[in-house]
């Protein structure tokens, strides 16, 4: 399977723990984004990389969190002391460097429950 | 915060019917994209239509975009059951930056 994948698909955590995710983009993509998603909302931008470069952060991205993506190619995103309102599906999308006019390919996502 | 903002909000049908939905935005764009998510799945892309495109075709799907109105659409032709999903379109920005609206739940009935 060469499309995004994301891990763990699930996660349940307890209030103040520290919690990190994976994704691992499309391997020729050098563009890697990260959305959240609440109940019944679209996805929400939280940043943006392109190859090892974090270029944008949302006002969403807290101090809490922090996205990393050392070789341009896999991305970490951790929530640190997390709290209830994190809960939410994270999801990962990548697409190839070819201007604005390309769509994103996303991962599955990985749910978060904080307890 | 929410680029754009879907209409209906929910949709039912019967297979065989179309199923038409809208998505209204506010600011410039360099292009449109719809998306269909099933439950509690990732986001399958659908169609892009550009900026100075006005219709677009894929299969059963028909697109347009109204730039003036700063409105799209998305018609379904002879639904199916596997149709069933949250249909959400997005403004693309830049560098494929995606600003999604809340989203169409459309249920297709056999």
């Amino acid at each position: 399977d060469t499309g995004v994948s994301q891990n763990p698909r699930h996660k349940i955590t307890k209030r103040g723990q520290n919690v990190t995710f994976r994704c691992d983009p499309i391997s020729e993509h050098n563009r890697l984004y990260w959305y959240r998603q609440t109940l019944g909302q679209g996805p929400e931008f939280l940043t943006y990389f392109q190859n090892e470069a974090q270029l944008e952060k949302s006002r969403l991205l807290s101090d809490r969190f922090s996205a990393e993506r050392p070789k341009g190619s896999f991305s970490t995103l951790e929530i640190q002391r997390t709290e209830q309102g994190d809960s939410a599906m994270y999801l990962c999308a990548s697409s190839p460097p070819h201007g604005a006019n390309t769509e994103a390919f996303f991962g599955q996502g990985t749910r978060l429950t904080v307890v | 915060s929410q680029q754009g903002e879907e209409d209906p909000q929910a949709l039912s049908i019967q297979e065989g019917e179309n199923a038409t939905m809208n998505c209204s935005y506010k600011t410039s764009i360099n292009n449109l994209q719809w998306y269909r998510q099933n439950s509690g799945r990732g986001l399958v892309h659908l169609i892009l239509i550009r900026s100075n495109e006005r219709e677009k075709h894929s299969g059963r799907l028909r697109v347009t975009l109204d730039t003036s109105k700063k409105s799209s659409s998305l018609l379904i032709t002879a639904s199916r059951a596997a149709d069933t999903a949250s249909y959400f379109c997005a403004t693309g920005g830049s560098w494929g930056k995606l600003q999604f609206g809340a989203g169409t739940q459309v249920v297709v009935t056999p």
